[in-house]
């Protein structure tokens, strides 16, 4: 089975603060995205990568940036967090294109 | 226009019968399709994948796709409480290795004993 692991479950910060959150993936899959998921608004995607040191801009990638040095890892970066960055990151994996995404428990997150 | 649409209920059906969930996408180059549960405060979690035209039974699970007409449900027959959860259509966007999934805004289910 596919494990894709997210570091917290939950987690606080403050506005202003850098967070870091991070993402595994154990299926050596080529594609990794990073969601957000807010009431009424859907899923909707930040970033992804498509190869190691390879990223693309998602539909709301504003405020964010995201790191892939090694192709198992992906992290996602609030560089000054605000409060309407509240929300549950969803951190998925594929393997190939035309493939299903697995995704990670997510991390609920809370700009204080 | 949405480019992936769902209703967004909520779909109320008794114990033991069919639910039947809906979902049009607008992008006819689409090839890929996928129906994700998610129950409250969980992730999305992958219950079928559809690629060609007809119907893909997986146990309770139907899926079905017709691509002229741009659509693609999915039937629960003998439908548990335990099937209560937002039912996601995801459309693939794009092709090749940059293509990205378009989800709908899901569907509530609710299967009342």
């Amino acid at each position: 089975d596919v494990k894709v692991t997210q570091s917290s479950r939950y987690l606080v910060k403050r506005t202003g603060e850098k967070v870091f959150l991070e993402c595994v993936q154990d299926m050596d899959h080529e594609n990794m995205f990073w969601y957000r998921q807010d009431p009424g608004l859907g899923l909707r995607l930040i970033y992804f990568s498509y190869d190691v040191k390879m990223k693309e801009k998602g539909d709301i990638p504003e405020g964010y940036s995201v790191s892939r040095e090694k192709k198992e890892r992906f992290s996602l970066i609030l560089e000054s967090a605000s409060t309407n960055q509240t929300s549950m990151y969803l951190c998925a994996s594929r393997d190939l294109q035309n493939q299903p995404q697995h995704f990670g428990d997510g991390t609920r997150l809370s700009i204080l | 226009q949405k480019e992936v649409e769902q209703n967004s209920g909520p779909l109320s059906v008794p114990e033991g019968a069919i639910a039947s969930l809906n979902c049009t996408y607008s992008d006819r180059g689409s090839q890929s399709f996928f129906w994700y549960r998610q129950y409250s405060g969980k992730s999305p979690e992958l219950i079928m994948s559809i690629y060609s035209n007809g119907d893909k039974e997986d146990g309770r699970f139907t899926a079905q796709l017709n691509k002229a007409s741009q659509y693609v449900s999915l039937l629960i027959r003998d439908s548990q409480p335990s099937d209560s959860a937002t039912y996601l259509c995801a459309v693939s966007h794009g092709s090749g290795n940059t293509g990205k999934l378009i989800f709908g805004q899901g569907t509530t289910l609710q299967v009342k004993p």
